[in-house]
């Protein structure tokens, strides 16, 4: 049973445009949302995050908008380059838990120059 | 300097050996986690660890077993491999709770991708 879900694998982009990278969710006792970032044979690193009394976080390039009754949660970057090419997962915090991560499968976004 | 860092990078093992990856952090953390992903590339956690409290998550089989020596490590212990053991395995580290809406980030390890053959 998904509690995170991103329901698509891939994405590619021009160098310059947007990227929107989509999360669903289906624990609404979640309260907290991240995004994370990960290259080949690397681990995870932290990109952004949003609380749940905030529908919006935005930091440079990165925005990440929050609908709570959609249960809905996006990321956008804004202007891609081809180093943000990786794979994004989307995470929250089990609560109840010591913030054990619940993870989506990611999304492999690829920008092209 | 690696914040959080694992070794080995890579094992590849027989079924049935008993194995270890170690995993160190020095940011001075106080919770640190282990999460497995799997070859559907899903990332799951396994066990979670600060000085009071381990939680393990329920579907983890009990040939698993985190082992703390002190606050910077927490190795990972893995007896009568299977190969369905055969995954890549994160460490994490974090501050933990800083209670109410605020979540502290995680540090991930490398990775260490275990084969079972």
């Amino acid at each position: 049973d998904q509690q995170v879900k991103q329901n698509s694998p891939s994405l590619s982009v021009q160098e310059g445009r947007i990227s929107i990278l989509n999360c669903d969710y289906t624990n609404s006792m979640f309260d907290y949302f991240l995004w994370y970032k990960k290259y080949p044979a690397e681990g995870p690193t932290f990109l952004i995050s949003i609380s749940s009394i905030k529908d919006k976080n935005e930091d440079g390039r990165f925005t990440v908008f929050l609908n709570k009754s959609a249960k809905h949660l996006s990321l956008h970057i804004v202007p891609s380059q081809p180093g943000d090419s990786a794979v994004y997962f989307c995470a929250a915090p089990l609560r109840g838990s010591q913030g054990n991560l619940i993870f989506g499968k990611g999304t492999k976004l690829s920008v092209k120059p | 300097d690696t914040a959080v860092s694992q070794t080995p990078k890579y094992l590849v093992t027989q079924m049935g050996n008993d194995k270890s990856i170690k995993c160190e952090q020095n940011l001075g953390h106080d919770t640190m986690y282990w999460y497995k992903q799997d070859s559907k590339k899903f990332l799951k956690i396994m066990f979670s660890y600060n000085n009071k409290e381990l939680i393990i998550n329920e579907t983890v089989p009990n040939r698993f077993s985190p082992k703390s020596p002190d606050k910077a490590h927490l190795n990972l212990h893995i007896n009568s491999l299977e190969l369905g053991d055969s995954a890549v395995y994160f460490c994490a580290s974090s501050q933990g709770l800083a209670g109410g809406l605020v979540y502290n980030e995680q540090f991930f390890g490398p990775g260490t991708r275990l084969t079972v053959l």
